[in-house]
């Protein structure tokens, strides 16, 4: 049983377009989300986070926004740059977190 | 910098024989843990420690062990790999003290033959 759901296994995006990744999750206790970011043969780097309390959360190019009423999270980067291609997880909890299985984004110059 | 140090970051070890894995970091978080991600698939929590105290996952096999000898340090025991055990094992920080976001090494890949 998927707590956290990532529907879109891949996605491609042109350089310089948004690119938006997607993540529902199915415990509404979830106060805490995270997205990560993974290259190849390397462990995940934190990217930005969100608590319950907020709905929308920035960071340069990055901002992540939360639906709770939906149980929905997503991820917009813009603009899209080739160093974004890698694979984007989501992750819930705090104590502990639980992963969804991931979206691989490739930018194309 | 401070970080999350894993080796080796390749690991092949034989069916049945015993291997440890390593993790050591220079952050002084409080709280370490183990993942397992096998391929196309979310990193899945082994167990973790809030300082000493070790916190086990209920489905975490008994062939998975792991010790925290000091803060800065922590190791996955895997008593007999099984050929189902072949994965990348993740290790995390996170200072309960600081925050709530886990920082990940890099990971050691582990196959088994």
């Amino acid at each position: 049983d998927q707590q956290v759901k990532q529907n879109s296994p891949s996605l491609s995006v042109q350089e310089g377009r948004i690119s938006i990744l997607n993540c529902d999750y199915t415990n509404s206790m979830f106060d805490y989300f995270l997205w990560y970011k993974k290259y190849p043969a390397e462990g995940p780097t934190f990217l930005i986070s969100i608590s319950s309390i907020k709905d929308k959360n920035e960071d340069g190019r990055f901002t992540v926004f939360l639906n709770k009423s939906a149980k929905h999270l997503s991820l917009h980067i813009v603009p899209s740059q080739p160093g974004d291609s890698a694979v984007y997880f989501c992750a819930v909890g705090y104590e502990k977190l639980t992963f969804g299985t991931g979206t691989r984004l490739t930018i194309i110059p | 910098d401070a970080m999350v140090i894993q080796n080796p970051r390749y690991q092949v070890t034989q069916f049945g024989k015993p291997v440890t894995l390593s993790c050591s970091q220079t952050l002084n978080h409080n709280v370490m843990y183990w993942y397992q991600q096998k391929s196309s698939q979310a990193p899945k929590l082994l167990f973790h420690y809030y300082d000493k105290d070790f916190n086990n996952e209920a489905d975490t096999p008994d062939n998975f062990q792991s010790r925290r000898p000091n803060t800065s340090f922590c190791f996955l025991d895997i008593r007999s790999p099984g050929l189902g055990d072949a994965a990348m094992y993740l290790c995390a920080t996170r200072d309960d003290q600081g925050g709530r976001t886990q920082y990940f090494g890099p990971g050691t890949r582990l196959l088994v033959l």
